[in-house]
């Protein structure tokens, strides 16, 4: 159990263009979702969190109008950028978190989305 | 502000040899400790949650444990396939926060 995925894998955009990125809890409902972006050698930075039903949190730093997050159901919640430029290009990815009791509950990664903007 | 530091930054081992991964961290309020694997181009797979000082929980070949202050991971006997990035994470309400991993390299 615990597997979230994550769609599309790779995307490649023009800059001044939309991307959507879909992240889906496959077998449970979740929470909370987060949005987190890796950079090449490096750890996870955390974007946001978001619960269902609710406007996202965005960590310091993270302009909430480029990166829309829309969280619709229990597991489903999606990152739209907007406007795409090059210095967005990363690895995007989202985990899901599951739990009964005191958090932090566990989170359960998906695979990941490459984004690339030329 | 929460930290957390991993080391190695990197470590190479052969086939057999065992070792620990350690995972230092200074938070205001611990709520858990997370481990992760992370190979290449992929999101990181849930190892193990620990809660308390003292607490150990153990899978396959790795091991973690707790105290107040770090956390360790130890790899008895690897194999070339446990060969990936190994992420820790504190967690207070509701959020993590990730150290910067350490790259593990097991050659047969």
């Amino acid at each position: 159990g615990a597997v979230v995925s994550q769609h599309p894998s790779r995307v490649i955009c023009k800059s001044g263009t939309s991307v959507k990125i879909e992240c889906r809890s496959l077998d449970f409902q979740a929470t909370t979702m987060f949005w987190y972006r890796q950079f090449p050698k490096k750890s996870l930075m955390l974007m946001a969190t978001s619960n269902e039903g609710s406007k996202a949190t965005y960590e310091q730093g993270v302009e909430k109008d480029k990166f829309l997050i829309n969280h619709a159901s229990l597991t489903l919640s999606t990152l739209t950028v907007t406007s795409a430029h090059p210095e967005d290009s990363s690895f995007y990815i989202c985990s899901a978190a599951r739990g009964s009791g005191r958090p932090p509950y566990e989170q359960y990664f998906g695979p990941g989305t490459r984004l690339t903007v030329t | 502000e929460d930290q957390v530091t991993q080391s190695p930054e990197a470590l190479r081992l052969q086939e057999g040899e065992s070792s620990s991964l350690n995972c230092s961290y200074t938070v205001s309020g611990l709520r858990g400790l997370f481990w992760y694997r992370q190979d290449p181009g992929k999101g990181p797979e849930f190892l193990f949650t620990l809660y308390s000082a003292g607490e150990e929980k153990e899978k396959e070949r790795l091991k973690a444990t707790l105290t107040k202050k770090e956390s360790f991971l130890h790899i008895t006997a690897p194999k070339p396939e446990d060969s990936a990035t190994y992420l820790c994470a504190v967690g207070t309400y509701g959020k993590l926060t990730f150290g910067q991993g350490t790259i593990l390299t097991v050659h047969p």
